[in-house]
């Protein structure tokens, strides 16, 4: 078990640009949640994904973003078009069954639009 | 609505004095009741979980929380801090699916 894995930890890119984040959960953990974080504010819940559907969506995720979690497994979150409103912390985490079984954190990976 | 609120943005205290943080939370049913603990550039780390039974749960790392449904709180403390429990604390909610959490609580520990 090496824990919850985020690819990659920070990236920096232009305004208008496209960028990919890869998390890989624990191994047997079927979901997966994605949370954004801002400086100064607790985490926000994005989206969740049991096995591979995707089973909520917060207002938060504009239709610029898009989860995907092809195939129960690792799962990715574009942003399309970067905003600088998009500079945060994006943390992804994973849990064996509903919520009780509790989430465990990767180390995020930090996005800065310039 | 579901929320969370610590009052407490900052909070300073000396080493080997007693902790409290605070948390309030506003939800349909009874929760579940989360802390977490962040140390820069480390992911969210669990502390103590409370989901029934005993109000009075025990953590990691010498921390405790006490779930007051009359007051919709749940409430960390720790008898006697450490330099290294220096990090933010944040309190969380949910149930049956994700959770929520709280602004958190930045904790400054004085030699």
């Amino acid at each position: 078990d090496t824990g919850v894995s985020q690819d990659p930890r920070h990236k920096i890119t232009k305004r208008g640009q496209n960028v990919t984040f890869r998390c890989d959960p624990i191994s047997e953990h079927n979901r997966l949640y994605w949370y954004r974080q801002t400086l100064g504010q607790g985490p926000e819940f994005l989206t969740y994904f049991q096995n591979e559907a995707q089973l909520e969506k917060s207002r938060l995720l504009s239709d610029r973003f898009s989860a995907e979690r092809p195939k129960g497994s690792f799962s990715t979150l574009e942003i399309q078009r970067t905003e600088q409103g998009d500079s945060a912390m994006y943390l992804c985490a994973s849990s064996l069954g509903q919520i009780a079984n509790v989430l465990t954190f990767g180390a995020g990976s930090r996005l800065t639009v310039l | 609505a579901q929320s969370v609120t610590q009052p407490d943005i900052h909070i300073t205290v000396s080493e080997g004095a007693s902790l409290e943080l605070r948390c309030n939370y506003s939800y349909g049913a009874t929760p579940y009741l989360f802390w977490y603990v962040q140390s820069p550039g480390q992911g969210l780390q669990l502390l103590l979980k409370y989901f029934s039974g005993d109000t009075l749960v025990q953590g990691i790392k010498g921390f405790e929380a006490e779930f007051k449904r009359s007051q919709s709180s749940f409430n960390l403390r720790k008898p006697s801090v450490h330099w290294s429990d220096a990090a933010e604390y944040f309190c969380a909610v949910g149930r049956d699916d994700k959770i929520i959490f709280g602004k958190g609580t930045r904790l400054h520990i004085l030699p």
